[in-house]
């Protein structure tokens, strides 16, 4: 299976702030990643595929970039309803494989 | 509106068996592949198995490889999840998923979620 390293494991940041995550595969798996927000007791929610694909509805603050073996996630300007856990997501092959996840908190 | 409602959690012993349930509804069921992820509580989340969109093709996890099916009824545009001799770790709140593109098992990100249900496994 393809192992998926997200960092860091949480972090703090103020409103405002430019936030960056990362997620390392453990083998190429070219552009097929996902970024997922999600928030306490709810679903997680897509914001990023193929990469840097936005989705549909999700503001342009959020973007990603990489391929191969390193992929970012980054968030601009971080708003309040951002706060939240962010997960990485490789489709490349199965088993599908999730990031440990990383929980942007408050400062 | 596209929209996901998952069913059939709850409390089993270990051994036991339990089948859960997803509802689409908003989108050509049939067009898209399905998958279960689930989330152990306070954990990361985990994917578990996948369908294609006319029910031939499956892929599973290792940790329920042999214990749990996946299927799914496209005539009544539902998604299943058998779950046999279940475990203490397989308690977790189970998510169903749609890709976002198509129904082969090509690889696709999860586009729309359902709310999850709760499965709890203990004696």
């Amino acid at each position: 299976a393809i192992r998926i390293t997200q960092s860091p494991s949480s972090l703090s940041a103020s409103t405002g702030d430019r936030v960056t995550i990362t997620c390392r595969a453990s083998q190429g798996i070219s552009s097929y990643l996902a970024w997922y927000q999600q928030k306490p007791g709810k679903a997680p929610k897509l914001l990023i595929y193929a990469a840097s694909t936005l989705q549909s509805g999700v503001p342009s603050r959020f973007s990603g970039s990489g391929s191969g073996t390193d992929f970012t996630l980054t968030i601009s300007c971080l708003q309040s309803e951002d706060f939240a856990t962010y997960y990485c997501q490789q489709y490349y092959s199965y088993p599908q494989t999730f990031g440990q996840g990383t929980k942007v908190e408050i400062k | 509106e596209v929209q996901l409602l998952e069913s059939g959690g709850g409390l089993v012993q270990p051994g036991g068996s339990l089948r859960l349930s997803c509802a689409a509804s908003g989108f050509t069921f049939s067009s898209y592949a399905m998958s279960w992820v689930r989330q152990a509580p306070g954990k990361g989340l985990e994917w578990v198995s996948a369908i294609s969109g006319s029910g031939g093709s499956t892929y599973y996890a290792d940790s329920v490889k042999g214990r749990f099916t996946i299927s799914r009824d496209n005539s009544k545009n539902t998604l299943y999840l058998q779950m046999n001799s279940l475990r203490a770790e397989d308690t977790a709140v189970y998510y169903c998923a749609k890709a976002e593109v198509g129904a082969t098992l090509q690889g696709d990100a999860f586009d729309i979620w359902g709310q999850g249900t709760m499965v709890t496994v203990s004696s």
